[in-house]
């Protein structure tokens, strides 16, 4: 089965630099990917990584470690519209599933 | 906007009933995902299709099935509604089945009273 697992909630200040981290067990891998959703809204996608180490696009990057079962996503240069929940998720191989975890809310402080 | 569209956006019905949820996938998409996601939950995958064919199966309940037509559209039947199903019911779709990322439609709230 899989298993993913990321922190309920984090706070951080307009301007700064905040790092969602991600671990996660399973049968098998094919990519991690991250998504962000405002309340109510649709998850829009942010990155995907099927190889180890950093990807990076403008103010967000992800990180991946497949040995240590490890992502993180990296947000720079914080603005209030980024408050939102952040969705890790996890390919399997044997099958397309795709399975998230239950999501980061991230609020932004002024 | 992805390109993925699903209707209805709402839809309010009783306990006992049945609805059928529809997604238009992306131009070009053959995999069609669907995902509920109850209040302050995150999203449970339901089950996948690809060209047609069941692909994947999640935690989905007897009470509800999917099918993908020719058309690439699918469907998703809820029956002998609970309370317990309201939820937001959202669609994806992705190229193929490999490697791709999915897009998300803005999701069918349904409640359930």
């Amino acid at each position: 089965g899989q298993n993913i697992d990321q922190p309920t909630e984090m706070t951080a200040t307009e301007g700064a630099i905040v790092q969602i981290n991600c671990t996660y067990q399973t049968s098998g891998f094919n990519g991690l990917f991250w998504y962000q959703q405002h309340a109510g809204e649709a998850p829009t996608f942010l990155s995907y990584n099927v190889l180890d180490g950093l990807e990076e696009k403008g103010r967000f990057s992800s990180f991946l470690s497949r040995s240590k079962g490890y992502s993180y996503l990296l947000l720079k240069e914080l603005q209030m519209k980024d408050s939102a929940s952040y969705l890790c998720a996890v390919r399997g191989r044997r099958d397309d599933k795709i399975i998230f975890g239950k999501g980061t809310r991230l609020h932004i402080l002024p | 906007d992805s390109g993925v569209t699903q209707t209805p956006k709402h839809l309010i019905t009783a306990t006992g009933q049945r609805v059928t949820l529809r997604c238009s996938p992306r131009s070009g998409d053959l995999s069609v995902y669907w995902y509920q996601q109850s209040l302050d939950q995150g999203l449970q995958f339901l089950i996948q299709y690809y060209n047609g064919e069941e692909r994947a199966k999640g935690n989905i309940l007897e009470r509800f099935s999917a099918q993908q037509f020719p058309d690439l559209h699918s469907e998703l039947n809820l029956s002998s509604l609970e309370l317990g199903d309201s939820a937001l019911y959202f669609c994806a779709s992705s190229e193929d089945r490999d490697r791709n990322t999915i897009y998300f439609g803005e999701g069918s709230w349904l409640t359930v009273v």
